[in-house]
């Protein structure tokens, strides 16, 4: 099965801060990589499909990209709202797997 | 507004089995290949299994390969997932999701776009 990487595991930020976080496949997969966001208590969010396509309603402050092995999601500039956790999650395999997290807090 | 809702959680001892229900409306049920992914308290996200939309393909993780059975309803517009052989690392919230697609030319990318409020599954004597 493909594995994802994701990294750092949690990080701490402010408002107004920009944001990158990485995620690495164990393989290859392209660009069938997808990135969701998830709040407590709360199902996961879709942010970005097919590695840099915005889900629609999602603002223009979230970007991913990378194909191939390494991919990353970047926050232009952090608002309250996007403290969360982040997910990567690979759709190349029709086993689909996920990373194993990033944890957004407020510094 | 798609709608998917899962029920049939519980309590259940170690060893025992418990089904799964998703019932989906407010979109093409049978267009959609369809997933179930849990989520351990406190823990990460876990896909479990899908299923193209006649049923005719299966996946499984290999944490629940040969434990867990998924299926469809195509007439209810239902997902099912029956849990066999339920062990406590078994204990999670479990999510019923709706793969969506983008397609450009020969390629699809698929993605999870709706997600249910989940049902907890705990596995404790």
């Amino acid at each position: 099965d493909i594995q994802m990487t994701q990294s750092p595991s949690s990080l701490s930020a402010s408002v107004g801060d920009r944001v990158t976080i990485t995620c690495r496949a164990s393989q290859s997969i392209s660009t069938y990589l997808n990135w969701y966001q998830q709040k407590p208590g709360k199902a996961p969010k879709v942010l970005i499909y097919a590695a840099s396509s915005l889900q629609s309603g999602v603002p223009s402050r979230f970007s991913g990209s990378g194909s191939g092995t390494d991919f990353t999601l970047t926050i232009s500039s952090l608002q309250p709202e996007d403290f969360a956790t982040y997910y990567c999650q690979q759709s190349y395999s029709n086993i689909r797997t996920f990373g194993q997290g990033t944890k957004l807090e407020i510094k | 507004e798609v709608h998917v809702v899962e029920s049939g959680g519980g309590l259940v001892l170690p060893g025992g089995s418990l089904r799964l229900s998703c019932a989906a409306s407010a979109f093409t049920f049978n267009s959609h290949w369809m997933s179930w992914v849990r989520q351990a308290p406190g823990k990460g996200l876990e896909w479990v299994a899908n299923m193209n939309q006649d049923g005719t393909e299966k996946y499984y993780a290999d944490s629940v390969k040969g434990r867990f059975t998924i299926s469809r309803d195509r007439a209810t517009n239902s997902l099912y997932l029956q849990m066999n052989s339920l062990r406590a690392e078994d204990t999670a919230v479990y999510f019923c999701a709706r793969e969506s697609w983008l397609r450009e030319y020969q390629t699809v990318w698929y993605y999870f776009d709706s997600w249910g409020q989940g049902t907890l599954v705990t596995v404790s004597s």
